[in-house]
């Protein structure tokens, strides 16, 4: 799986959109973008994921450049309960092999009042 | 979605002993994994829970410390052998349920362990 790389840490404050970044110059053509996020002492948990469009659900958008070199996860109104580490994973869709991640270190993301 | 239950939820160990983690799922899954997630680090792939064969293990785990067994779709256990302090860490199950066409994975709350 293409290697990702997310910054270490960003802010945001209540209320504003988050834009979390991603780098995977590396993806291969059959290769998904995937993004997760870890709240303190839960488990993670799966946010949304795509291939080359542009993805959009209850949580969150995805933005993935037109040469899929990067991508940007979008929280539209972050709130305090957004506040946790996501992570940005990149991983083929084909065989059992895909189901498995490959965790990153993330972006710590705080939500500010 | 997939409801996982871990148990326990958090113990401390002494020095050389063993525990086993169970890990419930409410619905048959296709597959099940196990991570380690060491205090402050991300998440590692320990192995992949076959069912009614032997677990496939990623680079650096081993099946004497880390014996896992996954009798039916819906359980596994996950055994962290002679425990050391570096053993310390949150222990997750994650599961790829059958029904679901997006890929995701879902996780248990997992399992703290302290080794003293």
């Amino acid at each position: 799986d293409a290697k990702t790389t997310q910054p270490t840490s960003m802010d945001c404050a209540e209320g504003r959109a988050a834009n979390l970044p991603c780098n995977h110059s590396t993806i291969s053509g059959n290769e998904y973008v995937y993004w997760y996020r870890q709240i303190h002492s839960q488990g993670p948990q799966y946010i949304i994921h795509g291939l080359k469009n542009n993805e959009t659900n209850e949580m969150a958008s995805l933005i993935i450049t037109e040469d899929r070199k990067s991508s940007t996860l979008i929280l539209p109104h972050a709130t305090l309960r957004d506040t946790a580490v996501y992570y940005c994973i990149v991983r083929g869709d084909s065989g059992a092999g895909s189901y498995q991640l490959t965790f990153g270190k993330g972006t710590k993301l705080s939500v500010i009042p | 979605s997939a409801v996982i239950s871990q148990k326990p939820s958090r113990d401390i160990c002494q020095r050389g002993t063993s525990l086993t983690i169970q890990c419930q799922v409410d619905s048959q899954v296709t597959m099940m994994f196990w991570y380690r997630q060491q205090p402050g680090q991300s998440l590692t792939l320990i192995a992949t829970a076959n069912q009614g064969s032997e677990a496939t293990y990623e680079s650096g785990f081993v099946i004497d410390k880390f014996p896992i067994s996954r009798p039916n779709l819906t359980f596994s256990t996950l055994t962290v052998s002679n425990m050391s302090p570096e053993d310390s860490s949150i222990y997750l199950c994650s599961v790829a349920v059958r029904r679901t066409n997006t890929g995701e994975l879902f996780f248990g709350e997992g399992s703290r362990l302290t080794v003293l």
